[in-house]
């Protein structure tokens, strides 16, 4: 059975920095795309980043880019998004997915963890 | 960047009732279009991918057809179970975006 547990979230100021883990289990995790996904409290869900399988190839949505930085460990089977100057902005319950399959351009998640919440408060 | 809009906002059904559910995208999509389903206080869960293809454990009242920039899920008879807020999103182009949600609550 595929699991993904995120942890790392809490409570921090505005420009604080936090990072996110995201422990993968069930599945060959170096071979799969793995992405974070953002859930603004009540609002609607907001793709973050994407990693490819070997680390090689990122993306960020334009929100994020040049503060928020995803990486993994293969070794680990462990996914991470560092996230820098912290805005209110920011704060959101913080999903990591496992890209479904393989194959290039299909960029559909499943499963989901259960979330990390971030919350960014002076 | 591709705008999903998802109509209507929330959806009343009774049980046992059929839900037809749209989503819209500013351009053309293909058939690069996903539906997931969420319930309070949980991670989304995928239904349906390539617009139409159900994923793995998804009952068969759950349907989803169109292709550019009209899409349409269609729930035939709704469960309890299904009373939840729906989500599209697309994965033609970067970056990924998802559409605000049908909340689809008891009539």
């Amino acid at each position: 059975e595929v699991q993904l547990l995120e942890s790392g979230g809490g409570l921090v100021q505005p420009g604080g920095s936090l990072r996110l883990s995201c422990a993968a289990s069930g599945f060959t995790f170096s071979s799969y795309s793995m992405a974070w996904v953002r859930q603004a409290p009540g609002k609607g869900l907001e793709w973050v980043s994407i990693i490819s399988g070997s680390g090689g190839t990122t993306y960020y949505a334009d929100s994020v880019k040049g503060r928020f930085t995803i990486s993994r460990d293969n070794s680990e089977n462990t996914l991470y998004l560092q996230m820098n100057s912290l805005r209110a902005a920011d704060t959101a319950v913080y999903y990591c997915a496992k890209k479904m399959v393989v194959v290039a351009g299909s960029d559909w998640f499943d499963p989901w963890g259960q979330g990390t919440l971030v919350t960014v408060s002076s | 960047e591709i705008v999903m809009t998802q109509s209507p906002a929330t959806l009343s059904v009774s049980p046992g009732e059929r839900a037809t559910l749209s989503c819209r995208a500013t351009q053309s999509v293909s058939s690069n279009l996903a539906w997931y389903q969420q319930k309070p206080g949980q991670a989304p869960r995928l239904l349906i991918y390539g617009a139409s293809t159900r994923a793995t454990g998804i009952p068969a009242r759950f349907s989803g057809s169109g292709s550019g920039t009209e899409f349409t899920l269609t729930i035939s008879s709704l469960q309890s179970e299904d009373f939840a807020v729906y989500y599209c999103q697309q994965y033609n182009n970067w970056p990924l975006t998802f559409g605000p949600g049908t909340k689809v609550d008891i009539k």
